[in-house]
């Protein structure tokens, strides 16, 4: 079974600077998606950036960004200029990508980074 | 935004007593899932269908059942609600491709007295 791992249950940073939030992960598929989601105190689930495991490419969503270390299984989100806005709980998730069974499409979560921003 | 509807938004129920969750999709995906959400452990998978009345378990099935009779809708039942069951529940939806994430509705509150 894969797992997901953050390790920094909270952070924060200044407005307008930069933060990177961690997320490791166990598998041993080679095919697979990850995600940063993002959870506001309205408690909407919104999809911050997606990366699949074949490119090599780092993904980047204007001010996301994530720093894919496959062979290390990392995955950590840099979201730079910082606003007031991006305060809120993140989540690293992960999915398979090969069809060994209809579980195979399930989101496995990581336990969340709480992000304040310092205005 | 995804066409993701989930109700009651928010429910306050007895020990014991059973509670219906209801998730309702437009977008004619084929993977529902609920999952529920406490602090400290993040979303955990309870339930998920593959299509109509094709369901399986997640990870934290106990004291759980789920029903699809229909595309679009998804029910979780707690068969005799418990303390341990106060929590917020998610559905979700997903469909087959390289679309690959999954798209949430509200959420619904419940707790358990």
């Amino acid at each position: 079974a894969q797992t997901v791992t953050q390790s920094q249950p909270e952070m924060s940073v200044q407005e307008a600077e930069t933060v990177t939030l961690s997320c490791t992960y166990d598998t041993s598929e080679s095919d697979y998606y990850l995600f940063w989601y993002k959870q506001p105190p309205s408690r909407q689930m919104i999809l911050v950036i997606r990366q699949e495991a074949y490119k090599q490419q780092n993904a980047t969503e204007n001010r996301f960004s994530v720093n894919f270390q496959k062979a290390a299984k990392s995955f950590s989100l840099k979201i730079s200029d910082s606003q007031l806005g991006d305060a809120a709980m993140y989540f690293c998730a992960y999915r398979s990508a090969g069809y060994s069974g209809a579980g195979s499409y399930q989101l496995t979560f990581g336990k969340g980074t709480k992000l304040s921003v310092i205005p | 935004d995804a066409g993701i509807t989930q109700s009651p938004r928010h429910k306050v129920t007895e020990t014991g007593t059973p509670v219906t969750l209801r998730c309702h999709q437009t977008e004619n995906h084929r993977y529902m899932y609920w999952y529920r959400q406490d602090p400290g452990h993040g979303l955990r998978l309870i339930h998920y269908s593959y299509g109509v009345k094709d369901t399986d378990k997640g990870e934290v099935s106990d004291g759980y059942s789920v029903s699809r009779s229909k595309t679009e809708d998804f029910l979780l039942t707690l068969e005799s609600a418990t303390s341990s069951q106060t929590s917020v529940y998610f559905c979700a939806i997903s469909e087959l491709g390289n679309v690959a994430e999954a798209f949430f509705g509200q959420g619904t509150r419940l707790t358990v007295v």
